[in-house]
């Protein structure tokens, strides 16, 4: 079935380095994406959006790329920091699926000092 | 400020004794979702309200159920925890519209002993 998943399950950067995560999705219809930051024993916190008729979207120290050609979406951070360390999940929905999110697998970032 | 809480954070249960978890938000948004995590897995939705219309996801067991008495309150109610039902248990709002972020409450740990 349709699904959003990410390449890689775990990220070990250094402070000070950019990080880059990646999730690939498969519903071609999917027009909304979403990255959420999970510190461990807390819900999932916004991070950045992007509809699919924006390819970059910058925020604070973030940037998420959608690459609808290959169906690839990315959360870049810029100068890592201690705090940055969590899980990150990206998520998608479409009209078709109305308000509900498809969630990809997470990946782990971890930054050491 | 505006904001999705849950209480309690910690909840231990017995094998198959019904267990209340509660979710309430100050952001007035249509929708309600309760969502279920286990340890390093992306959040698993169960069930979400649209105003007072309940939608549940085909895959959620018959032991989960819930409650929306009004706007701002939302229920999720094990009626027989299971050891397998030992999760974070996640509530998030949205406003109901295509391409909106939810935004998540920090979870509720539930154990069965």
């Amino acid at each position: 079935g349709e699904s959003v998943g990410l390449h890689l399950p775990t990220l070990s950067v250094q402070e000070g380095d950019n990080s880059i995560i990646n999730c690939a999705y498969s519903n071609s219809a999917s027009d909304y994406f979403i990255w959420y930051k999970q510190e461990s024993g807390k819900g999932p916190q916004f991070i950045i959006d992007i509809r699919s008729n924006m390819d970059k979207r910058q925020g604070q120290r973030v940037t998420v790329l959608l690459n609808k050609t290959v169906k690839h979406l990315s959360l870049q951070i810029a100068a890592t920091q201690p705090g940055d360390s969590a899980v990150y999940f990206c998520a998608e929905n479409s009209l078709s699926s109305g308000y509900a999110l498809n969630f990809g697998k997470g990946t782990s970032l971890l930054v050491t000092p | 400020d505006a904001m999705v809480i849950q209480n309690p954070r910690y909840q231990v249960t017995q094998f198959g004794k019904p267990v209340t978890l509660s979710c309430s938000q100050t952001l007035n948004h249509n929708v309600m979702y309760w969502y279920q995590q286990k340890s390093s897995q992306a959040p698993k939705l169960l069930f979400h309200y649209y105003d007072k219309d309940f939608n549940n996801e085909a895959d959620t067991p018959d032991n989960f159920q819930s409650r929306r008495p009004n706007t701002s309150f939302c229920f999720l109610d094990i009626r027989s925890p299971g050891l397998g039902d030992a999760a974070m248990y996640l509530c998030a709002t949205s406003t109901g519209q295509a391409g909106n972020e939810q935004f998540f409450g920090p979870g509720t740990r539930l154990t069965v002993l």
